[in-house]
């Protein structure tokens, strides 16, 4: 079993909608909850994130954590075409990172 | 954000031989900084982490005679891809926390072909 999990996809989504991206994970050592946005050859981009359950919101873009559920979640309101790319969660428990295996997002306008 | 950057983007090499990339800190200095290699449609894994004065750390099953890393300088760390072979070839990323490790900037990347 990896460490986390999150669905591939692609996802497919028409322009304004509403987008959720999930992860979930089996190690409570996890402290911190990252979103990174990965555009295709490109370094990842931190988005945001989070240390305690509950959401954190940062314009079009929500953060979730649930701990007791060892489930995190990411929502993006009103999609634009431009927000097509690979969203990577990542943990973390001690100095370096552990990923998600990404899921790719698809915005159609 | 803070910027990382990373010298080359791109690089096609021979089979056998040595190729180095350099992850710099650009605004900031890094004691730390660690590298992932990235294979198409797959997620980032960490290679190593790179101490500034020190050894760098390995994870398990990652050659540390084969990828040599050397983190001379707060704002510097390269990783040597040495005797490289075609299963080499993928994506190495680098990433530095300015600060606190629940913030690290990731460089852009470098691909590397082996051929």
């Amino acid at each position: 079993q990896k460490e986390v999990e999150q669905d591939p996809g692609p996802l497919s989504v028409p322009e304004g909608a509403i987008v959720s991206l999930n992860c979930t994970y089996s190690n409570s050592a996890f402290q911190y909850f990252m979103w990174y946005r990965q555009y295709s050859r490109k370094g990842p981009e931190l988005l945001m994130y989070t240390y305690s359950s509950g959401n954190k919101e940062d314009g079009r873009f929500t953060a979730q954590v649930d701990k007791s559920s060892k489930y995190i979640s990411l929502f993006i309101r009103d999609s634009q075409p431009s927000d097509s790319a690979t969203y990577l969660c990542a943990l973390l428990g001690g100095r370096a990172l552990t990923f998600g295996s990404g899921t790719r997002l698809q915005v159609q306008p | 954000g803070a910027v990382v950057s990373q010298h080359p983007s791109w690089v096609i090499c021979k089979s056998g031989t040595s190729v180095k990339i350099e992850c710099r800190s650009l605004d900031f200095q890094a004691t730390t900084m660690f590298w992932y290699r990235q294979f198409p449609k797959q997620s980032l894994m960490l290679m190593a982490t790179s101490n500034e004065g020190s050894k760098a750390t390995y994870e398990q099953g990652v050659e540390k005679d084969k990828f040599l890393i050397n983190h001379a300088s707060l704002t510097l760390s390269t990783l040597t891809v040495t005797s490289a072979h075609p299963e080499d070839s993928s994506f190495y990323i680098c990433s530095a926390p300015p600060d606190s490790y629940n913030e690290q900037f990731f460089g852009p990347g470098t691909r590397l072909t082996v051929l």
